[in-house]
C-alpha cells in the first residue's frame, strides 16, 4: 500500500498568516493528489485536485504544488473560517486510495 | 453535478451488522465511482472500499477485507455499504463519496455522513 506522511499534525496560526502543510508519498504517485478540508459535523470538502487545481468555488487563498512524491498545500492568508483539519489524499485506477494523517489548523 | 444522500444514524450491538445506503442524483450513475470513507473520532479518514456500478465488482482496503461488502443498485441509483461483526472501534461517521469525473476515484462529491454507534 502507498503510505502518505502528512506534517505537521497540528498547527496554530494568526489571521492573515501563511500556512503550509506537506505530504510525502511512499512512492511516485504522479499527479493523483488531492487536498480536503474537514470541519466537525460536515462532509469533507475537496479544495485542490490533481496537485494544484482549485475546485470550483474554493477561495484563491488555497493552493497546492509538488510532484512525484512530495506535495505542499498552502493557505496564503489564514481566515477564521479556515479552522479545520486538512487531509492529503492519493488515488489511482486500481483503485488504491490513501489519506494522510491530517493537519489540525487552529487559530492563535 | 452529483448529489449524494445517505441513510440515517444507526445504533448497533457488538457482533451485529450495519448496512448504510447512499442515493445518487445527477451524473452517470453506472460510470461513477462510489467509495465509502469513515471518520473515527480522534482519528483520520479511512478509505474502506468502492465500486463502479458498470463493473459490478467492488474493491476493498486490506484492513476491511472480509468484513465489508459494497454494492450498487442501478435501478434505484443507490450504493450500499455493509459492515459485519461490528465492534466498538467501528463507531464512526461513514461517508459515501463519488468521483469528480466518471471512472475515477477523486472523491469530489460527498454524502452528508451517517453516524454508526456500536455499543452494548
Amino acid at each position: 500500500d502507498i503510505q502518505m506522511t502528512q506534517s505537521p499534525s497540528s498547527l496554530s496560526a494568526s489571521v492573515g498568516d501563511r500556512v503550509t502543510i506537506t505530504c510525502q508519498a511512499s512512492q511516485d504517485i504522479g499527479n493523483f493528489l488531492n487536498w480536503f478540508q474537514l470541519k466537525p459535523g460536515k462532509a469533507p470538502k475537496l479544495l485542490i485536485y490533481e496537485v494544484s487545481n482549485l475546485e470550483a468555488g474554493v477561495p484563491s487563498r488555497f493552493s497546492g504544488s509538488g510532484s512525484g512524491s512530495k506535495f505542499t498545500f498552502t493557505i496564503s492568508r489564514l481566515q477564521p473560517e479556515d479552522v479545520a483539519t486538512y487531509y492529503c489524499h492519493q488515488y489511482d485506477h486500481l483503485p488504491r486510495v490513501t489519506f494522510g494523517g491530517g493537519t489540525k489548523v487552529e487559530m492563535k | 453535478q452529483v448529489h449524494l444522500v445517505q441513510s440515517g444514524p444507526e445504533v448497533k450491538k457488538p457482533g451485529s451488522s450495519v448496512k448504510v445506503s447512499c442515493k445518487a442524483s445527477g451524473g452517470d450513475f453506472n460510470s461513477n465511482s462510489f467509495s465509502w470513507v469513515r471518520h473515527v473520532p480522534g482519528q483520520g479518514l479511512q478509505w474502506m472500499g468502492g465500486i463502479i456500478p458498470i463493473f459490478r465488482t467492488a474493491n476493498y482496503a486490506q484492513r476491511f477485507q472480509g468484513r465489508v461488502t459494497i454494492t450498487a443498485d442501478e435501478r434505484t441509483r443507490t450504493a450500499y455499504m455493509e459492515l459485519r461483526n461490528l465492534r466498538s472501534e467501528d463507531t464512526a461517521i461513514y461517508f459515501c463519496a463519488g468521483g469528480r469525473l466518471p471512472g475515477e476515484w477523486s472523491h469530489g462529491y460527498w454524502g452528508q455522513g451517517t453516524l454508526v454507534t456500536v455499543s452494548s
